[in-house]
Order: structure tokens, then sequence, then C-alpha cells
């Protein structure tokens, strides 16, 4: 079976723009979450989905949004890029509570 | 305040070696406890995962060993080989609806001299 995929692999950006990145879940996977993680750190948690209701938010301002789609999949926005929102950005899709991570999107703020 | 705290920062060992890397947890509502292992350039892969009730778990060359009282759990990789140089993350995350909201330590890179 397919895992997680992420899409772009990799992201340049300017200040100031907005960048969308996009989740499939493994199939059968209902529930969604991002992850943000600054090299050199552990994921921190941005947000969880399930059967496109936001089931939790972390500690990041509102230029952040997500949402779900109908088939699961789930895109990551972030409006008004800033210099430090530069990481790796993390997909996990979930079915019975255990998380596996998808291969990232490295986004790059200049 | 939810924070799991992670060490050592960084683990050199001979190949065949153990290592160990320790966490400790402060919110006692915690009862799910995995490990990840992730590669340069990849994403977090689940190793092993731990529930509070059982103070040991071990698949293959990982265990994990928990402390309830303490608030703190370990992973002990037996037999390290290069293969394992990696950097290792512990979680910690409530249950509640189906999935959970993981959070991390800080992260050790491995490293298994051959």
């Amino acid at each position: 079976d397919a895992g997680v995929t992420q899409s772009p692999t990799h992201l340049i950006k300017t200040r100031g723009q907005q960048v969308t990145l996009r989740c499939s879940p493994i199939s059968g996977h209902k529930s969604v979450s991002w992850y943000q993680q600054v090299l050199g750190q552990g994921p921190q948690f941005i947000f969880q989905y399930y059967e496109k209701e936001e089931r939790g938010r972390g500690n990041f301002p509102d230029r952040f949004s997500a949402r779900q789609f109908p088939n699961y999949s789930s895109e990551l926005n972030v409006n008004a890029l800033l210099l430090g929102d530069s990481a790796l950005y993390l997909c996990a899709s979930s079915l019975r509570g255990e998380q596996y991570f998808g291969p990232g999107t490295r986004l790059t703020v200049t | 305040q939810q924070q799991v705290k992670q060490s050592p920062q960084s683990l050199i060992v001979q190949k065949g070696g153990i290592s160990i890397i320790n966490c400790a947890y402060e919110n006692t509502a915690f009862d799910y406890f995995p490990w990840y292992q992730q590669f340069p350039g990849k994403g977090p892969a689940l190793l092993i995962a731990i529930r509070p009730d059982v103070s040991e778990k071990k698949e293959g060359r990982f265990t994990i060993s928990f402390n309830k009282s303490a608030k703190q759990f370990s992973l002990h990789i037996m037999d390290s080989q290069p293969g394992d140089s990696a950097t290792y993350f512990c979680a910690a995350s409530i249950s509640g609806g189906s999935a959970r909201q993981l959070t991390f330590g800080s992260g050790t890179q491995l490293t298994v001299l051959p």
C-alpha cells in the first residue's frame, strides 16, 4: 500500500507570499494531522482533521489554516509568509491512533 | 504544560553496542508514548510505542522501558548497527478521537560507528 504522500517536495517562496501544501493520507485513513519541523527540532503540532472537521489546533498564528476534503486529502495554507516559516512541513495520517508521516514538504522563505 | 524532555542530544556508540535514549514528561494525562526514527530528508517513521499500563515492550532489537511513577520512558537499541544511525524522537499524546496530537521531544542524533 502507498504511504502518505505530500506535494510539492520542495518550495521556495518570498516573504509575504502565500503557500498551499497538499497531503494524501494512507488509503482508509480518515484523520490527517499537520506538523512543522524546524531544522534541528522535533515536529510541532499545527492542525488535526477528522472526517473533514478540525479536531485540534496547535499554537500557531491565524496565518496558518487547513482543510480536509471528502476523499480525506488535506491542504495546509500559510499566508503572509515570514522567514521563520522556513521548515519541513509534515503530514501524518491515522486510522486507530497511530500516526504515519509522509516525507514532508521543505519550505524555504527568502 | 505539555512538554517532553529528551536526552542526550547526540549519542555515539560502537557497532554491536547498546544505545539508550531517555525522555521525561510532565503531563500525567499522557497515555501513549511512541518513538520515531528519522533519516535526513525523510519523514519520521514509527518504531515502537507503549501505553502506561505496561512497563516494557520489545520489538526486535528495540525496547521501550516505561516508569510511570517517575514519568520517564526510554528507548534501548540492542546490537546497534551503522544503519541505525538516524535521529530518534520520543513523543507523547493523550487519547481522544481517532488520532492523537503528538508532543515531541527535541530529538537525539545517534551515530553508530562501524
